[in-house]
C-alpha cells in the first residue's frame, strides 16, 4: 500500500506570497492533519480534516488554512508568508476508526521563505 | 497545560551498549501514548502506540512501556542504522480529532 505522499517536497517563497501545499493520504484512510516542524518549536498541530470537514485546529493565525476533498486528498494554505514560516510541513493521514488513533506521516514540503 | 517531555535531549553509545529514552508527559486524561523514529529530511515513522499504565510493546531492538506519568523507550543492543531522532506524542482524551501533542524528541547517534 502507497504511504502517504506530500507535494512539492521543496519549496522557496518570498515574504509577502501565499503557498498552497498538497497532500495524499494513504489509500482509505479518511483523516488527514497537518503539522508544522522547526528546530525551535518542534512538532506543532496545525488542523485535522476528516470527511471534509475540520475536526481540529492548533493555535496559529488565520493565515494558515486547509481544505480536504471528497477523495480525501488535503491542501493547506499559507498567506501572507512571513519569515517565521520556514519549516517543515508534514501531514499524516489515519483510518479514522474509533479503534485506532495511529497517524502515517508523509515526507514533508520543507518551505523556505526569503 | 498538556505537556510532553523528553530526556536527554542527544545520547551518543557505543554499538551494542543498551539505553533508555525518556518521554514524561502531564496531559488531562491520556488516550493514547505514541512512539515515531525521524530520520533527518524524512518525516515521522510511526513505531508504537500504548494506551493503559502497564502496557509494553516490542519491536526487533525496541521496547516501549507506559506508567500513569511517563514512557520509556529500550533500546536493546543498537546498531548504527538505529541512530535517529526519537519523538514521543499523547493524545488526550474527551478532545474532537486527533491533535498530537509531540515532545522535542531524543537524538540518538550510535556508533560502531
Amino acid at each position: 500500500k502507497a504511504g502517504v505522499t506530500q507535494t512539492p517536497r521543496y519549496l522557496i517563497k518570498t515574504r509577502g506570497q501565499q503557498v498552497t501545499l498538497s497532500c495524499s493520504p494513504i489509500s482509505g484512510h479518511r483523516s488527514v492533519s497537518w503539522y508544522q516542524q522547526t528546530p525551535g518549536q518542534g512538532l506543532q498541530f496545525l488542523f485535522e480534516y476528516f470527511s471534509e470537514t475540520q475536526r481540529n485546529k492548533g493555535n496559529f493565525p488565520g493565515r494558515f488554512s486547509g481544505r480536504q476533498f471528497s477523495n480525501s486528498r488535503s491542501e493547506m494554505n499559507v498567506s501572507t508568508l512571513e519569515l517565521g514560516d520556514s519549516a517543515l510541513y508534514l501531514c499524516a493521514s489515519r483510518a479514522g476508526s474509533y479503534s485506532s488513533y495511529e497517524q502515517y506521516f508523509g515526507p514533508g514540503t520543507r518551505l523556505t521563505v526569503t | 497545560e498538556d505537556q510532553v517531555t523528553q530526556s536527554p535531549e542527544a545520547l551518543r553509545l557505543q554499538e551494542g551498549e543498551s539505553s533508555s529514552l525518556n518521554c514524561s508527559y502531564t496531559v488531562s486524561g491520556l488516550r493514547g501514548l505514541f512512539w515515531y523514529r525521524q530520520d533527518p529530511g524524512k518525516g515521522p515513522e510511526f513505531l508504537f502506540t500504548l494506551y493503559s499504565a502497564g502496557e509494553e510493546k516490542e519491536k526487533e531492538r525496541l521496547k516501549a512501556t507506559l506508567t500513569k506519568k511517563e514512557s520509556f523507550l529500550h533500546i536493546t543492543a543498537p546498531k548504527p542504522e538505529d541512530s535517529a531522532t526519537y519523538l514521543c506524542a499523547v493524545h488526550r482524551l474527551n478532545q474532537a480529532g486527533t491533535a498530537l501533542i509531540f515532545g522535542k524528541g531524543t537524538t540518538l547517534s550510535v556508533s560502531s
